[in-house]
């Protein structure tokens, strides 16, 4: 299985203030054919299910603000809230689908500070 | 408009076999591409994969839990069903259903609410 470890386990940003989750994949999701990484971040509310922001390491969706951006290839990947809003405030998984068990991070805890 | 919604026990006992149904609209699981996978949470913790179903009936298993888990789909009624079997307290979690899009590359990108489930005697 690919591990998926994020750091920090939580953080707490002033408002307007820029908030960075990294996630690290025990080996690389990069698929060489097409040059894709198969990394996801999820938003997480309480007593609501995860939510799609990015895929392919850097494709929003949507419905997603740009203030919420993706980077990353191989095995180091980053998200980045460039300035927090309280809306915001969530638990956030990077999840790797390159391979069977898809896994998941343990998951990084935005507040407001 | 895309929906999935999760039905099934909100208690079962231990050992005993636990079925939920993923039922969705607004997609098939006929089309190319399109494919239905479980995913659970247990109170406060993170997201476990567990099984994924294709459109070509490709079906993908957790190896944790793949003797106990079997998915089946059931393209007229836009239904996918997860079985659990020898349920534990352990297994007393949030089970969601997802549609994921494969060849596009977008996992798990519309959820269903979840239904918690509860292993106890």
């Amino acid at each position: 299985d690919i591990v998926m470890t994020q750091s920090p386990d939580s953080l707490a940003v002033s408002l307007g203030e820029r908030a960075t989750i990294n996630c690290k994949s025990s080996q690389s999701v990069l698929y060489s054919s097409n040059n894709k990484n198969y990394l996801a971040w999820f938003q997480q509310k309480p007593g609501q299910p995860p939510k799609l922001l990015i895929y392919w390491a850097s494709t929003r969706q949507s419905w997603v603000p740009d203030r919420f951006s993706g980077s990353g290839s191989g095995t180091d990947f980053t998200l980045t809230i460039s300035s927090l809003q309280a809306e915001d405030v969530a638990v956030y998984y990077c999840q790797q689908y390159y391979g069977t068990p898809w896994t998941f991070g343990q998951g990084t805890k935005v507040e407001i500070k | 408009q895309i929906t999935l919604k999760e039905s099934g026990p909100t208690l079962v006992k231990p050992t005993q076999t636990l079925t939920l149904t993923c039922t969705f609209s607004g997609f098939s699981l006929s089309t190319s591409g399109v494919a239905v996978g479980w995913i659970r949470q247990p109170p406060g913790k993170a997201l476990e994969w567990l099984a994924l179903i294709s459109w070509n009936d490709d079906r993908r298993y957790s190896p944790s839990l793949k003797s106990r888990l079997t998915i089946t789909k059931d393209t007229s009624k836009n239904q996918v069903v997860l079985t659990v079997t020898n349920m534990d307290p352990v297994d007393s979690a949030t089970y969601y259903c997802a549609r994921s899009i494969l060849p596009a590359g977008v996992p798990l990108d519309y959820w269903g609410q979840g239904t918690l489930v509860t292993v106890s005697s």
